[in-house]
């Protein structure tokens, strides 16, 4: 099993510029979600996802698109780039019979 | 005011001493509580989970959650270099199920020296 993956590992980006941040699971979960993290904010969630084919806004998702055609995937897309979108992206999914997310090893962001 | 407030720290405590971890939160719908562990560069993981009120131990970990005070905490005992991690508190609302919706707190930073 290899979990939680996420690619890139590491995205600089000019102002402007597009590109998907890619997310994939193994375990045949149900739910995927996607956080960002900055320093003194802790992990928000951008969208989330309960299964193929259904997803939801979170807490901040202007600027950032997703889809879930497969259980497995669930990419992040950046239609614009801004300086503001400078982060650490983790992507998690979990079951619908636990609380625990598995959280992949994050995408860190610069938007110059 | 956020949802779920917790201290940023850092922390710094040598080895072998107690750590108190402490969150508080404002939306009395939160019915379960998580604790998440976070090392440096990587992704968190989760340390313990607990619903509703009261206490869960599991080794040197304690987490408790006081729901009338909306005051959840974590407890290190006999703390080790290897604790030395940010510790993110997070809540969920939901009746059953997880779909995938946490709210996180800001994490604490840990240090345990030798």
């Amino acid at each position: 099993n290899a979990g939680v993956t996420q690619t890139p590992k590491f995205q600089v980006l000019k102002t402007g510029q597009s590109m998907t941040l890619q997310c994939a699971q193994d375990m045949n979960h149900e739910y995927m979600s996607w956080y960002r993290q900055d320093p003194g904010m802790g992990l928000r969630l951008i969208h989330y996802s309960v299964g193929a084919g259904i997803t939801d806004q979170g807490e901040v998702p202007n600027g950032y698109n997703v889809s879930r055609s497969t259980t497995e995937d669930f990419p992040l897309r950046l239609l614009s780039a801004a300086p503001s979108q400078t982060s650490v992206y983790f992507c998690a999914s979990g079951s619908g019979t636990s609380y625990e997310q598995y959280f992949g090893p994050g995408t860190r962001l610069t938007v110059t | 005011q956020k949802e779920v407030e917790q201290d940023p720290g850092p922390l710094s405590v040598p080895e072998g001493a107690i750590v108190s971890l402490n969150c508080t939160y404002s939306n009395s719908a939160f019915q379960y509580f998580m604790w998440y562990r976070q090392y440096s560069r990587k992704g968190p993981e989760l340390l313990m989970y607990t619903y509703s009120s009261g206490n869960k131990e599991d080794g040197r970990f304690t987490a408790q959650v006081d729901k009338s005070s909306k005051y959840i905490s974590l407890f290190i005992r006999d703390s080790q270099p290897s604790d030395s991690a940010t510790y993110l508190c997070a809540m969920s609302g939901l009746i059953s199920g997880n779909t995938g919706k946490l709210i996180f707190g800001q994490g604490t930073t840990l240090q345990v020296k030798p």
